[in-house]
């Protein structure tokens, strides 16, 4: 049971444009969810985060969406560079009873193609 | 401040084989949780350790197991290892807090034949 799902295995968009990344939810007890980024031979590391009490976070050139009633979020990256290029995750978790635990999605791989 | 440690990053074993992973947490980080990467198939969670007690756990098979110890160091333990547990073992810190943020290390990549 995939309760975090990105549908998309690759995205490849032009250096200086938008980069949108899609990330679908079943779970409603989720109310935590993250962006995390991934290199290859590196762990994943943080991106940005939103508490499912906003619609919207920013952080730079990185903007996360929250649309609950669809139980889907997006990640937008403007503009886009060529060190972009990763492996980006989506987790979510369900704060009070999960603890730490993440639930991540299957991963998308971004191309940012100069 | 240090990251999250990992050791080894690479192991071959054979199947039957046990293999034990070992994590070494940010220093004053008392949650370690453990997840497995396989191609396709994202993170998916083992378990998580918080004061040398497990405090969740994922749906593995008995055979997956860890320990958190004083220092909160970690290690997670495999036994009787079968080909489909070729993956990239991950392990993330975090001061333990509902919902926080997770730091990850580079993780052990484990190949079974």
């Amino acid at each position: 049971d995939q309760q975090v799902k990105q549908n998309s295995p690759s995205l490849s968009v032009q250096e200086g444009r938008i980069s949108i990344l899609n990330c679908d939810y079943t779970n409603s007890m989720f109310d935590y969810f993250l962006w995390y980024k991934k290199y290859p031979a590196e762990g994943p590391t943080f991106l940005i985060s939103i508490s499912s009490i906003k619609d919207k976070n920013e952080d730079g050139r990185f903007t996360v969406f929250l649309n609950k009633s669809a139980k889907h979020l997006s990640l937008h990256i403007v503009p886009s560079q060529p060190g972009d290029s990763a492996v980006y995750f989506c987790a979510a978790s369900a704060m009070e009873t999960s603890g730490s635990r993440l639930t991540f999605g299957e991963g998308t791989q971004l191309t940012v193609n100069p | 401040k240090a990251g999250v440690t990992q050791t080894p990053r690479y192991l071959i074993k054979t199947r039957g084989q046990q293999v034990t992973l070992s994590c070494s947490p940010i220093s004053g980080h008392r949650s370690v949780s453990w997840y497995q990467q396989t191609p396709g198939q994202g993170l998916q969670f083992l378990f998580e350790y918080f004061s040398e007690t497990q405090r969740n756990k994922g749906n593995f098979p008995g055979r997956f197991s860890g320990r958190q110890f004083s220092n909160s160091r970690s290690e997670m333990n495999v036994s009787t290892l079968e080909l489909g547990d070729s993956a990239l073992y991950l392990c993330a810190s975090s001061l333990g807090a509902m919902g926080e943020k997770l730091f990850f290390g580079s993780g052990t990549q484990l190949s079974v034949l």
